[in-house]
């Protein structure tokens, strides 16, 4: 049962302009949301994040919107660089009752920016 | 100052053998966390370690797998008998602390081929 749907497996995107990419989740006991980049035969690296208790959060070309009541959030990449191609995984965080936070992964998103 | 190290890299067992796959936290972080990927799906929750304990392992196969953080030295995550089924991307992630402004850190990961 995923618990973090992100539904686009690709997407392609010319060099300049923006990229959006998508992720829903269906647990409502998520308050804490995070974007990893990730290239091949790498680890993912910390991209931005943003707490429930906020609806925007930027730092730079990139900025993440939650929608709480559609349990939904989005990554804004803008403008769109060629260096930004990786696979973009959305997670959420959860407090578990072992007292350690777990993160919830989607399965990625593969974004071509095309020169 | 050297990130999140997972050797080997790359790791290739018969059905049968012991994996063996070792993860150095981040200078300072105390916490390690172990996820695993299979083809074509997200990271996975497996462990989460600190210091001689183990905090969570809600995402453990139950049989011929287990996990470590000794006082001295890196964590350890050893899957006995190994089935091809176990072939698959692992990667430890440390953070210094619980919090979530934290991040974790990723290693760039060990690939596991059992044939």
């Amino acid at each position: 049962d995923q618990q973090v749907k992100q539904n686009s497996p690709s997407l392609s995107v010319q060099e300049g302009r923006i990229s959006i990419l998508n992720c829903d989740y269906t647990n409502s006991m998520f308050d804490y949301f995070l974007w990893y980049k990730k290239y091949p035969a790498e680890g993912p690296t910390f991209l931005i994040s943003i707490s429930s208790i906020k609806d925007k959060n930027e730092d730079g070309r990139f900025t993440v919107f939650l929608n709480k009541s559609a349990k939904h959030l989005s990554l804004h990449i803008v403008p769109s660089q060629p260096g930004d191609s990786a696979v973009y995984f959305c997670a959420a965080l959860q407090s578990s009752g072992a007292g350690s936070y777990q993160l919830t992964f989607g399965k990625g998103t593969k974004l071509s920016v095309i020169p | 100052n050297a990130g999140v190290m997972q050797n080997p890299r790359h790791l290739v067992r018969r059905r049968g053998q012991e994996a063996r796959l070792r993860c150095s936290p981040m200078k300072g972080h105390s916490h390690v966390y172990w996820y695993r990927q299979l083809p074509e799906e997200g990271l996975k929750f497996m462990v989460y370690l600190q210091k001689e304990n183990i905090i969570d392992e809600s995402g453990m196969p139950k049989e011929r797998f287990s996990a470590e953080f000794p006082k001295e030295g890196p964590s350890i995550l050893r899957i006995q008998q190994v089935v091809r089924g176990d072939s698959a991307a692992y990667f430890c992630a440390s953070s210094p602390g619980l919090g979530r402004d934290d991040g974790y850190t990723f290693g760039s990961g060990t690939r596991l081929t059992v044939v």
